[in-house]
């Protein structure tokens, strides 16, 4: 059966610090993989998304890059973090067989920037 | 450009069938209407999806009107962990390979 793993869990991290976000999905190939962000009281957003090993798309300009050094690994960063980076922050996944419309969602991570 | 309209939040009481309408008139031919569900602090759940018959699985069932203009889900036995924000989501075949747009959703309350 198909895991998707993230961490950590929870980070606070002062503003102006570097962040870097891991995601790993096991049991599956060729995945397509996404970051979503929620901020507080907000709806989810995507923010990336990735069909391949180095491909990355990204939906919004901001802060924070992605990048897929293998193919079920999916890394969110940034080089100097903003306040208004602070949310919960989800990696998915999705494949051939779900139609791509399936996607499945790991536990997230809840990034406080202060 | 909301392609669903969706009633910010209702109430149910436990053990009662939960009923969530989504209006999605503007729907094409081709799209489906998918359903997802966040519990607080967990990422999305995928729910079930139709075309246009009925669908039901282990958790939900999945009611499109004959003109697939509006849809409800239905939990037909509602307990408190069904508590969540619930996102109805119109998408083509493989519409969702760059990412789902979600909306904001129901917010369901199941009251003991």
């Amino acid at each position: 059966s198909q895991t998707i793993h993230q961490w950590p869990a929870t980070l606070v991290q002062p503003v102006g610090s570097p962040l870097s976000l891991e995601c790993t999905v096991e049991g599956t190939s060729n995945p397509n993989l996404y970051w979503y962000r929620q901020a507080a009281g907000r709806g989810l957003q995507l923010l990336f998304y990735s069909v391949g090993i180095g491909q990355i798309s990204s939906e919004v300009p901001q802060n924070l890059s992605a990048s897929r050094p293998q193919d079920r690994q999916f890394i969110l960063s940034s080089k100097k973090l903003l306040l208004s980076d602070s949310g919960f922050y989800l990696c998915a996944w999705s494949g051939l067989a779900g139609g791509y419309n399936e996607q499945f969602f790991g536990p997230g991570t809840r990034l406080t920037v202060l | 450009d909301a392609k669903t309209t969706q009633p910010p939040s209702m109430d149910c009481a436990e053990g009662r069938a939960a009923n969530l309408p989504c209006n999605h008139s503007t729907i094409s031919g081709n799209e489906y209407v998918y359903w997802y569900r966040q519990i607080h602090s967990q990422g999305p759940q995928y729910i079930i999806h139709g075309l246009k018959n009925n669908e039901t699985n282990e958790m939900a069932s999945l009611i499109i009107t004959e003109d697939r203009k509006s849809s409800t889900l239905i939990l037909p036995h509602a307990t408190l962990r069904d508590t969540a924000v619930y996102y109805c989501i119109v998408l083509d075949s493989g519409g969702g390979a760059d990412g789902l747009t979600f909306g904001k959703g129901t917010h369901l309350i199941i009251q003991p």
